[in-house]
């Protein structure tokens, strides 16, 4: 059974440093990953999708990284803002198009 | 954004009562996802629907019911609520042959 992990589960940081979120999984036989943020009461809004055959992918501030032999992704948020605080969600996709969902990490950046 | 809206956004029921949940989404995708989020547990999948009346389950589909009679809505059904069943509830969509899934705003249901 694939399981997600994201440690750190919350983190805090001063604006302008650089956000380096961390997301595991124990099954390396996936077809993607998605990076998801979510603020608080609201619905989850996609921010990147990696296919299993990319290394990372770019938009914006945000880069994801994806090591599928080891289980891992990256997410690097470039010159943290206040307005980025929300907490991050990891999720693979493996056979029958189903996500499984990491805990999320919380992120604060203080002005 | 994929259209999706979900009703009611609140909802306070009482214990043994059902419950029914609506995602109604206007972009004609095909499949159509229900997620419970708990603290201490994420996001997990409830069911899911692959077309108009073709639906599975999901990782914790006991107590759970779904239909989905047209593409653009997907119904949840509670038989009898239970106070493990409070929870916020999404729904998700996904084009055929896309990768990302689309969310919904959540509806929040307290079982009391």
């Amino acid at each position: 059974k694939q399981e997600v992990t994201q440690i750190p589960a919350a983190l805090s940081v001063p604006e302008g440093e650089n956000l380096v979120l961390n997301c595991s999984f124990t099954d390396s036989a996936i077809y993607n990953l998605q990076w998801f943020r979510q603020d608080p009461g609201k619905g989850l809004t996609s921010l990147l999708l990696i296919q299993s055959s990319q290394r990372e992918q770019t938009s914006g501030r945000l880069n994801a990284s994806l090591d599928k032999s080891s289980g891992r992704s990256t997410l690097y948020i470039a010159a943290s803002q206040p307005g980025d605080s929300a907490t991050y969600l990891c999720a693979v996709v493996a056979a029958g198009n189903k996500l499984t969902f990491g805990g999320g990490t919380r992120v604060l950046v203080k002005p | 954004d994929a259209g999706i809206t979900q009703s009611p956004r609140h909802k306070v029921t009482e214990t043994g009562t059902p419950v029914t949940l609506r995602c109604h989404q206007t972009e004609n995708h095909r499949y159509m996802y229900w997620y419970r989020q708990d603290p201490g547990h994420g996001l997990r999948l409830i069911h899911y629907s692959y077309g108009v009346k073709d639906t599975d389950k999901g990782e914790v589909s006991d107590g759970y019911s779904v239909s989905r009679s047209k593409t653009e809505d997907f119904l949840l059904t509670l038989e009898s609520a239970t106070s493990s069943q409070t929870s916020v509830y999404f729904c998700a969509t996904k084009l055929a042959g896309g990768d990302e899934q689309y969310f919904g705003p959540g509806t929040r249901l307290t079982v009391t």
